[in-house]
């Protein structure tokens, strides 16, 4: 079972170059999220989109862009990176989006700016 | 704003034997979810328990349990049977269950465990 599928899992960029951290899952889950994972801290949330069709702010979103391609797919996009953007990053789905819910998230991306 | 602190950077335990990890958060709402997510050196996030504020009874998985004192706002959780496996980060965390809470889980900054053989 894939679950949730980030890809890479890992890349090196120089300040100012954009990339995109793909992300795609396949248990039909309505919502989907992108976290930020940064050390000594707890996860912050970048963007998230509550169905197909629709993005939203999270708490930090600054310096990202996302795209909802479709319901499998959640695009991160990183127009032009910065150091602080150095994190790992963390895409999740749940089915609804139902604030019990649990989360199941991709192995992540650590992202080096230098 | 909700806030939610884990005071224990680190903590051990031998192999079988039981260990608590701490959590407390700050928050005006009398409805809301809370849970331990478990996160390996895989680095995949997992979650291992949730518990409902209305629910007075404290929530079971198996070996892990959690101490919900909601006046004192804590939520501790119990690992009993320590064993290799559970060695990782765990994070706390709360959800407002609020509509207008714009999906928002709030992290504590996590504990390591480690377990000794």
């Amino acid at each position: 079972n894939a679950g949730v599928t980030q890809t890479p899992k890992f890349q090196v960029l120089k300040t100012g170059q954009s990339m995109t951290l793909q992300c795609a899952q396949d248990m039909n889950h309505n919502s989907m999220y992108w976290y930020r994972q940064d050390p000594g801290m707890g996860l912050r949330l970048i963007y998230y989109s509550a169905s197909e069709g629709t993005t939203d702010k999270g708490e930090v979103p600054n310096g990202y862009n996302v795209s909802r391609l479709n319901k499998r797919e959640f695009s991160l996009r990183l127009e032009s990176a910065a150091p602080s953007q150095t994190s790992v990053y963390f895409c999740a789905s749940s089915e609804r989006g139902s604030p019990n819910e649990k989360l199941f998230f991709g192995s992540g991306t650590q992202l080096s700016v230098l | 704003a909700q806030t939610v602190t884990q005071s224990q950077p680190e903590m051990s335990v031998q192999e079988a034997e039981t260990v608590t990890l701490s959590c407390t958060y700050d928050t005006s709402e009398s409805d809301y979810y809370l849970f331990w997510y478990k996160q390996p050196p895989s680095r995949q996030m997992i979650l291992v328990i949730r518990q409902e504020a209305y629910k007075q009874q404290n929530a079971t998985e198996n070996r892990f349990s959690v101490n919900f004192q909601k006046a004192a706002k804590s939520f501790s959780l119990k690992i009993s049977d320590s064993q290799l496996g559970d060695a990782a980060m765990y994070f706390c965390a709360y959800r407002s269950a609020l509509e207008d809470s714009n999906y928002q889980l709030i992290w504590g900054a996590g504990t390591k465990l480690i377990i000794k053989p």
